[in-house]
């Protein structure tokens, strides 16, 4: 079975210039997570979806980033535009939330972001 | 607010036996998680831990619940290389637990 894909693995970009983070997640897996984690730190939640619906994005920092799931499979991660501090691995979660087995989620491999 | 604490870094000897300590402070968590983290990768889950069970052993694996004193410990034993990695242990809130909130992480080092 696959696992989470993410696209691209790496990028380097100037600030002020649009960014864009592809997330596949794993099959039948309805619940979706975007991370941000940087340096030295663990993964922080940017936004959860339940299918299609975002069902949290407090942490989400909406001036610049937006996020899509519109069939409620894959997702996009935007930055508009960059700023340096956004230099981060972007990493995308699934989870199928299966009763009783408490929220398993299977983390893809990361975006690593620089932003100059 | 919710906050997962870690010590940095952890040194150990290929063979012998390595604890990893995290901290938590959000009492309604019920489920604590231990994932692993190689150079380059996403995060792999290893356990985890149901808030009413306070030991869970998977293989080389032990998991240790305090909840009263909210400390949640990773023991491996028989440390091998390739058990070098950053080890996050990460909370899950309420009872569906669809938030988890991650330590720092621990970084280990195994020297042969």
């Amino acid at each position: 079975e696959a696992g989470v894909v993410q696209s691209p693995r790496y990028k380097i970009i100037e600030k002020k210039q649009p960014v864009a983070f592809w997330c596949n997640p794993i099959s039948g897996h309805n619940t979706l997570y975007w991370y941000r984690q940087n340096l030295g730190q663990g993964p922080e939640l940017l936004i959860r979806y339940e299918n299609e619906e975002a069902v949290d994005d407090s942490q989400l920092p909406k001036d610049r980033f937006s996020a899509e799931r519109l069939k409620g499979v894959d997702s996009t991660l935007k930055i508009q535009p960059a700023e340096l501090g956004d230099s981060a691995v972007y990493l995308c979660a699934s989870s199928s939330n299966p009763t009783g087995s408490g929220e398993t989620q299977y983390f893809g491999p990361g975006t690593r972001l620089l932003v100059l | 607010g919710e906050d997962v604490e870690q010590s940095l870094f952890l040194s150990v000897r290929e063979g012998d036996s390595s604890v990893i300590n995290c901290t938590y402070t959000d009492s309604s968590s019920t489920y604590l998680y231990w994932y692993k983290q190689e150079p380059g990768a996403g995060l792999q889950l290893l356990t985890y831990i149901f808030s009413n069970m306070d030991m869970k052993q998977d293989q080389r694996l032990t998991v240790l619940l305090n909840k009263k004193d909210k400390h949640l410990s990773l023991r491996i034993a028989d440390t091998q290389t390739g058990d070098s990695a950053i080890y996050f242990c990460a909370e899950a809130e309420g009872a569906a637990g669809n938030k988890l909130t991650f330590g720092g992480g621990t970084r280990v080092l195994v020297k042969p």
